[in-house]
């Protein structure tokens, strides 16, 4: 069964570039299948879907996060990572890594880490 | 594009069913067969329940449902257990190979 888990963080200050990576153990990126997302959760609101990468390279994000974020992938250490610019703190939420499924569900999410925004 | 629009609460006693809809439009849930549902408890990671509408993920129990009619899916919560109180959240896929979710709803078991 695989398993993810995000790192990076905790604080970051505005203006300035969020950066997490998702490890996934388990089980290979590679095998193909799976598209690898990323979701977030502002504080006490609902989730936001941020984009995914297959592991061949391919992404695809949430138009109103397209300009600000890039998704990329490292096979060789079975990682994909976020990188989200210029952030401000409306940018505060839980960050979660998931693998979606080619008819859009998320079957295996990680625990969440908790980004916050601030000077 | 707009979030899904769930209703905020939703309440039962043990025992009874509970439905909690979803309602989006013609360029998410009226158009596509990707409805998900998932559950979340504080502090954890949401947790898949439905997926296509109406297929349940191996281990959720068969008192998880969900349909859909027109613009707006549905899920319904059977035989109510007090381990079923969570927030749930439903998502589409959307036109122009986008995914939302709804704003969640709170579960309360009386």
């Amino acid at each position: 069964q695989v398993q993810l888990q995000e790192s990076g963080p905790g604080l970051v200050k505005p203006s300035q570039t969020l950066s997490l990576t998702c490890t996934a153990s388990g089980g290979s990126i590679s095998s193909g299948g799976y598209y690898w997302s990323w979701i977030r959760q502002h504080p006490g609101k609902g989730l936001e879907w941020i984009g995914y990468i297959y592991y061949s390279g391919d992404t695809f994000y949430n138009p109103s996060l397209k300009s600000r974020a890039t998704i990329s992938v490292d096979t060789s250490k079975n990682q994909f990572s976020l990188r989200l610019i210029s952030v401000n703190a409306a940018d505060t939420a839980v960050y979660y890594c998931a693998s979606m499924l080619w008819s859009w569900y998320f079957d295996l999410w990680g625990r969440g880490t908790l980004v916050t925004v601030s000077s | 594009q707009s979030a899904l629009t769930q209703p905020p609460s939703a309440s039962g006693s043990p025992g009874q069913s509970v439905t909690i809809s979803c309602t989006g439009t013609s360029s998410d849930v009226g158009n596509y067969h990707y409805v998900s549902w998932y559950q979340q408890h504080p502090g954890k990671a949401p947790k898949l329940m439905i997926y296509e509408v109406s297929k349940r993920p191996s281990g959720v129990p068969d008192r998880f449902s969900g349909s859909k009619s027109g613009n707006t899916a549905s899920l319904t919560v059977s035989g109510l257990q007090a381990e079923d109180e969570a927030d749930y959240y439903c998502s589409s896929s959307a036109v122009s190979n986008n995914l939302i979710f709804g704003g969640g709803t709170k579960l309360t078991v009386l």
